[in-house]
């Protein structure tokens, strides 16, 4: 299986700060078919997990510009920036390029 | 607007048998696959497998074989998960969430989650 492995594991922000979380793949997300399937998800307290971004840089759809990912091969990042107070919970990133799908660990992202 | 809407909480005895369902709405049922995936307390989320709504073709992930069956009702547009020979390590929440595409696989909707409670 693919290991997701997310850095850090927890992160302190102020409000209105930038922060960044890495996740890297134990083997290459590109695809046969050329693409890769990298996504992000951010799990607020006690809710579901709802999706950020897909195939590493597409934003979904109503998802603020403040939320950027990028990288390539095993090595991707998810950039936020202006952090709000909604922006708190659990960060997840999650392939879809090799079965069976996996998920990091996660990144708790926190006020300072 | 795109719901899905899992049944509530269960608490089952080591042994025994649960169904779980997600009752979707507000988008074509048999258009998509639905996922399943458990996520137990604190730790990382687990896919489990795929349905498509259209016909019932699944895909498990390995790890969840003759542990976990997926089944869809078209007529209501409901999935269902029966998790089986129920052990402590299966007390976790599990979700359903709509795969946009299996070719380009993201989970685009969720269920609200469902905890499992594995105890005597």
């Amino acid at each position: 299986d693919v290991v997701m492995t997310q850095t850090p594991v927890s992160l302190s922000v102020s409000l209105g700060g930038q922060v960044s979380i890495s996740c890297r793949s134990s083997q290459s997300l590109v695809h046969n078919n050329g693409n890769t399937y990298l996504s992000w998800y951010l799990q607020k307290p006690g809710q579901s997990p709802q999706l950020l971004i897909y195939k590493v840089s597409n934003r979904f759809s109503g998802i603020s510009d403040r939320f950027s990912g990028s990288g390539s091969g095993t090595d991707f990042t998810l950039k936020i920036s202006r952090v709000e107070p909604d922006d708190l919970g659990v960060y997840y990133c999650g392939q879809g390029t090799q079965y069976p799908w996996t998920f990091g660990g996660g990144t708790k992202l926190e006020l300072k | 607007e795109v719901q899905l809407q899992q049944s509530g909480a269960e608490l089952v005895k080591p042994g025994a048998s649960v169904k779980l369902s997600c009752k979707t709405s507000g988008y074509t049922f048999s258009n998509y696959y639905m996922s399943w995936l458990k996520q137990m307390p604190g730790q990382n989320i687990e896919w489990i497998g795929n349905i498509y709504g259209g016909n019932g073709g699944t895909g498990y992930n390995q790890k969840f074989k003759g542990k976990a069956t997926l089944t869809v009702d078209k007529s209501s547009s409901t999935a269902y998960m029966d998790l089986s020979s129920l052990t402590s390590e299966d007390s976790a929440v599990y979700f359903c969430a709509r795969l946009i595409t299996i070719a380009a696989p993201r989970f685009d909707y969720w269920g609200q989650g469902v905890m499992v409670t594995v105890s005597s």
